[in-house]
């Protein structure tokens, strides 16, 4: 069975230092990877998803950034952090076949930017 | 653009008491129609996905059913762990399926 990990569960950051979040995905070979950032009483925001190693889709222009150095693990990443960055952060994947986009979600990381 | 509305935003229910959560879409080419439960602090769990008008799917005390234009999650004889929020989300095979804003559900003892 397939099985979704994400680390940290929770972090607090100061203003302006970097930060790197990881997702791993076992059990299953190429999927599609997704971030999602959740604030508090709003819906889900994508922020960025993967067909595959090194491909990268930026949906909302912002100082985050991404990247999918192996198959099956995707990376979060900013150099300086900002206050409007804190949130709860969800990974995801798919199948690759793309054909009803159904997603199954990590566990998330809570990120707090003081 | 596709788009995803969910209703009620909140719903307090009774224990045992039935009801229904409502999700309306407007998408082109419906491959598939997906409902999650999200606990707070918790990531969506994956319940259900309906893939054309008709279908209906079943889990515990939970049924979602699908038509042309919206999709209702029915909740029997609630219990308070059913409390959560409930998601909704329509995919055309884009990659990238839509969600709406979710309906909280608290279920009082």
């Amino acid at each position: 069975s397939q099985t979704i990990h994400q680390w940290p569960a929770t972090l607090v950051q100061p203003v302006g230092s970097p930060l790197s979040l990881e997702c791993t995905v076992e059990g299953t070979s190429n999927p599609n990877l997704y971030w999602y950032r959740q604030a508090a009483g709003r819906g889900l925001q994508l922020l960025f998803y993967s067909v595959g190693i090194g491909q990268i889709s930026s949906e909302v222009p912002q100082n985050l950034s991404a990247s999918r150095p192996q198959d099956r693990q995707f990376i979060l990443s900013s150099k300086k952090l900002l206050l409007s960055d804190s949130g709860f952060y969800l990974c995801a994947w798919s199948t690759p076949s793309g054909l009803t986009d159904t997603q199954y979600f990590g566990p998330g990381t809570r990120l707090t930017v003081l | 653009e596709d788009q995803v509305t969910q209703s009620p935003e909140a719903l307090r229910l009774q224990e045992g008491e039935s009801s229904s959560l409502n999700c309306s879409y407007t998408v082109s080419g419906l491959r598939g129609l997906f409902w999650y439960r999200q606990d707070p602090g918790k990531g969506p769990e994956f319940l259900f996905t309906l893939y054309s008008a008709g279908e209906e799917k079943e889990k515990e005390r939970l049924k979602a059913t699908l038509t042309k234009k919206e999709s209702f999650l029915h909740i029997t004889a609630p219990k308070p762990e059913d409390s959560a929020t409930y998601l909704c989300a329509v995919g055309r095979g884009s990659y990238i399926p839509t969600f709406g804003r979710g309906t909280s559900l608290i279920v009082h003892p």
